[in-house]
């Protein structure tokens, strides 16, 4: 059973184009993120909800936009993808957003190579 | 911005023991984690310590000084398969509830 499970793993697309990830977690959490790793391996966080909820948006472009359906889900959605949109996006979820001591789970990343 | 910071590599031998420190900015923190990560996968969680003091989990230990701003992870008989990039993470209330994540050191174990 995956916890947290990102589609796709892989994607390449052109510059200009418009696509999605989509992240669903079956741990139960309420509170589920966006981070970004780019080349040098710097995890930077990006959006997180908290029940659907938007907790926190860092300086992203608006081309970036989450949606949370419901609390198990968070899809992210990139307008206009341009070449340093290239990274890899993870999808996290943790127990509750004032109680971080169990730690994030993170999906298995989804490496986007804009071309 | 809250300034994570930790050494780039690290290289050790097999059966040694290494520690990697990590110093951070302490106005609003309330938790420091430390993460794994192989190449090509996701991050795994090894420890959370909140309190001053050592944390100890099998082969790896954490320890926080609050006061100092410093955290280090200690992994004791080195395997191969630790060579991988340890992350220092750090969790701010102040700043919408987040966590923050250093850069990352690099772990080579050689034979």
């Amino acid at each position: 059973d995956t916890a947290v499970s990102q589609t796709p793993k892989y994607l390449v697309t052109q510059m200009g184009n418009d696509k999605s990830i989509k992240c669903e977690q079956n741990l139960g959490h309420d509170t589920m993120y966006w981070y970004k790793q780019d080349s040098k391996k710097f995890l930077k966080i990006m959006f997180s909800y908290n029940n659907k909820e938007l907790i926190i948006n860092e300086t992203v472009p608006n081309r970036f936009s989450p949606k949370s359906p419901d609390k198990a889900h968070l899809n992210l959605h990139i307008n206009s993808l341009e070449l340093g949109d290239s990274a890899v996006y993870f999808c996290a979820s943790s127990q509750a957003l004032r109680h971080p001591s169990y730690g994030y789970t993170f999906g298995s990343g989804t490496r986007l190579t804009v071309v | 911005g809250q300034n994570i910071d930790q050494p780039t590599e690290m290289t050790a031998t097999e059966g040694a023991i290494v520690q990697i420190n990590c110093t951070y900015q302490t106005s609003g923190f309330n938790g420091l984690f430390w993460y794994q990560q192989h190449a090509g996968e996701a991050p795994t969680f090894l420890s959370y310590n909140v309190l001053d003091g050592l944390e100890e989990k099998g082969r790896f230990s954490s320890f926080l000084s609050r006061s100092k701003g410093y955290s280090y992870l200690l992994l004791k008989e080195l395997q191969m398969k630790d060579s991988a990039s340890y992350l220092c993470a750090c969790y701010y209330m102040e700043y919408g509830n987040k966590l923050v994540f250093g850069a990352g050191t690099i772990l080579r174990v050689k034979s």
